[in-house]
């Protein structure tokens, strides 16, 4: 067990609906960070989060956004779904921002579009 | 480009047969390498971070080391239970993490 947790753990939807996906970072850390991972991909890094700022920008799309509240947990918003968005999840956090720490992940969320 | 390549795509072994997975990398800057281990439907699982050339660890049956350009997990005397999908990772200068597309490991019986 990482520490790090997700919730749902699965999530069904239609297409052109919205969800929200959460994440309580372990105890400690300041970075939350959000992976998409497909069956045909690997892990695609969307985008970080340093104790309520956004720190780094990866693959994420404009019909995705996320925040970190002040209690350092996290949430991604996915809106106007695609059958391509289905997937797993993934948070992941570490203690700083801009260093070389060790990122921690979480158990994910599995996504299915339909 | 930075550019993590991972090798091979699969590995299928007998218990006890050791092995070698590859990971080469061409980035700027080098500022750390991570390797991961992740089983089916789950998150991945921290296993070492090398910073060095030269630098090598080890943990259990594996030991990770690291040159210029490439990185090796060894395994030893696998088990089973050390079947999963083993992923490297690279820091760049710009401190973004730059994933491989993993070695899928079997271990037979």
């Amino acid at each position: 067990d990482s520490g790090v947790t997700q919730t749902p753990k699965h999530l069904i939807t239609a297409t052109g609906q919205r969800v929200t996906l959460r994440c309580s970072p372990r105890s400690g850390d300041l970075s939350v960070y959000w992976y998409q991972q497909s069956l045909d991909q690997g892990l695609q890094f969307l985008i970080q989060y340093y104790n309520g700022e956004e720190r780094a920008k990866g693959n994420i799309l404009e019909r995705f956004s996320a925040q970190q509240f002040p209690d350092l947990h996290s949430e991604l918003n996915l809106s106007s779904l695609e059958l391509g968005d289905s997937a797993l999840y993934f948070c992941a956090s570490s203690v700083g921002g801009v260093t070389t720490d060790t990122q921690y992940f979480g158990p994910g969320t599995r996504l299915t579009v339909l | 480009e930075d550019q993590v390549t991972q090798s091979p795509e699969a590995l299928r072994l007998q218990e006890g047969e050791s092995s070698s997975l590859n990971c080469s990398y061409t980035v700027s800057g080098l500022r750390g390498l991570f390797w991961y281990r992740q089983d089916p439907g789950k998150g991945p699982e921290f296993l070492f971070t090398l910073y060095s050339a030269g630098e090598e660890k080890e943990k259990e049956r594996l030991k990770a080391t690291l040159t210029k350009k490439e990185s090796f997990l060894h395994i030893t005397a696998p088990k089973p239970e050390d079947s999963a999908t083993y992923l490297c990772a690279v820091q760049a200068s710009n401190y973004q993490l730059i994933w491989g597309a993993g070695t899928k490991l079997i271990i037979k019986p």
